[in-house]
């Protein structure tokens, strides 16, 4: 049974660091692994999707790695900002999408 | 409509009553599914629909609980005799269809939800 695990579960940091969420899961037969972000009381906003032959993915400040064999993903924001202050879910594909508990971020002024 | 929409954005019913959810996916995309998120389960899986088959129905918790898809568009999530553990929030999420009759793998994009609370 896949299991997708995230840590932290919560974190702090002050404006302007550089900081890594760290998603894993047990069965390496994924389609693809999917970041979210989740603001309180709303849907999940899509951040940026992995294909299982990729290695990376860049969106702006963002920057996803996937390691299948290894079961690992890992979310990258630099230079961190009070608006980035959510909760990030990781989900992998494997026909339907299994997620992780998430880690709720938030980032002082 | 330029996202996924779901109706009502909150509903509050009493135990034992029949709800329904809405879910109008974005423009084009055959793939739907359903999600709920609840304080102790996280983000679970319920079903899924390509078109209006539904080939994975594994997540749906109990025979109270259907859904169905007309039109390739609209779909409808009911849960009967409501009990107060299926308060939750239920997420909607549409993508494009898969190649060649495959499942479809591509990018999920999700609904803002509907809060249910089941006094």
């Amino acid at each position: 049974k896949q299991e997708v695990t995230q840590i932290p579960a919560a974190l702090s940091v002050p404006e302007g660091e550089n900081l890594v969420l760290n998603c894993s899961f047990t069965d390496s037969a994924i389609y693809n692994l999917q970041w979210f972000r989740q603001d309180p009381g709303k849907g999940l906003t899509s951040l940026l999707l992995i294909q299982s032959s990729q290695r990376e993915q860049t969106s702006g400040r963002l920057n996803a790695s996937l390691d299948k064999s290894s079961g690992r993903s890992t979310l990258y924001i630099a230079a961190s900002q009070p608006g980035d202050s959510a909760t990030y879910l990781c989900a992998v594909h494997t026909g339907k999408l299994i997620f992780g508990q998430g880690t709720t971020l938030q980032v002082k002024p | 409509g330029a996202g996924v929409s779901q109706s009502p954005s909150n509903k509050v019913t009493e135990k034992g009553k029949d709800v329904e959810l809405r879910c109008d996916p974005i423009s084009g995309h055959t793939a739907l599914y359903w999600y709920r998120q609840s304080l102790g389960q996280g983000l679970e899986f319920l079903i899924y629909f390509q078109g209006n088959s539904a080939p994975d129905k594994s997540g749906l918790p109990s025979d109270r609980f259907s859904a169905e898809r007309t039109g390739g568009s609209v779909s409808t999530l009911t849960i009967q005799r409501t009990q107060q553990e299926d308060s939750a929030v239920y997420l909607c999420a549409s993508s494009l269809a898969g190649t060649s009759g495959r499942p479809s793998y591509n990018e999920q994009f999700f609904g803002p939800g509907t809060r249910l609370t089941v006094l």
